[in-house]
């Protein structure tokens, strides 16, 4: 099966400093991906959907300018997180889609920010 | 607007059946999914429906109601480890899953 890798899976900083989470596709290759923020008890929120070689498409609410990010290869997306604060601790998820028939979406494995 | 709706929250006893229900409402619709994710984890793939009716996989059923907008999903011979949660996310005309909160499902021996 598709599988997505996220690094890292946990990471705690100090507020004001940028965070950059990794997400690749293993076994596939993924013109297109996403990533959401998930917080406690709630549902996952779509933040931008990453097209490879293009410029990301950011969800209303969503700062372009704080959450960068590069969709530079077709196995690779990376969402950095400038000036992180602690309202920005959450559980951030990227997932590939395969281009198979019906769109099924592989999520990696999550990471976890803890802005200090 | 889109929308979707589960219970927020659900027990059964291990080994018994339970059906989790979900109504949406979507612009556009390009089939359903259901995610099942434990706590602390990402989503993992559990089914797809783009026709009606049932599909099934092992323990696992989901069945689909496309002029309702209805949608649910089947657990037989419950195990501790489905104590999770369940995510029916719809997928709209631009091809974007819309999320719900999901339901919680607790498992009791």
């Amino acid at each position: 099966g598709a599988v997505v890798s996220q690094h890292p899976s946990w990471v705690i900083c100090k507020s004001g400093t940028s965070v950059k989470i990794e997400c690749r596709s293993l076994d596939f290759q993924a013109t297109t991906m996403f990533w959401y923020r998930q917080f406690p008890k709630q549902s996952l929120m779509l933040m931008a959907t990453s097209n490879e070689g293009s410029k990301a498409t950011y969800e209303q609410g969503v700062e372009k300018d704080k959450f960068l990010i590069n969709h530079a290869s077709l196995t690779l997306s990376t969402l950095t997180v400038t000036s992180a604060h602690p309202e920005d601790s959450s559980f951030y998820i990227c997932s590939a889609d395969d281009s198979s028939d019906y769109n099924e979406q592989f999520f990696g494995p999550g990471t976890r920010l803890t802005v200090l | 607007g889109q929308n979707i709706d589960q219970p927020t929250e659900m027990t059964a006893t291990e080994g018994a059946i339970v059906q989790i229900n979900c109504t949406y409402q979507t612009s556009g619709f390009n089939g359903l999914f259901w995610y099942q994710q434990h706590a602390g984890e990402a989503p993992t793939f559990l089914s797809y429906n783009v026709l009606d009716g049932l599909e099934e996989k092992g323990r696992f059923s989901s069945f689909l109601s496309r002029s309702k907008g209805y949608s649910y999903l089947l657990l037989k011979e419950l195990q501790m480890k489905d104590s999770a949660s369940y995510l029916c996310a719809p997928l709209d005309s631009n091809y974007q899953l819309i999320w719900g909160a999901g339901t919680k499902l607790i498992i009791k021996p």
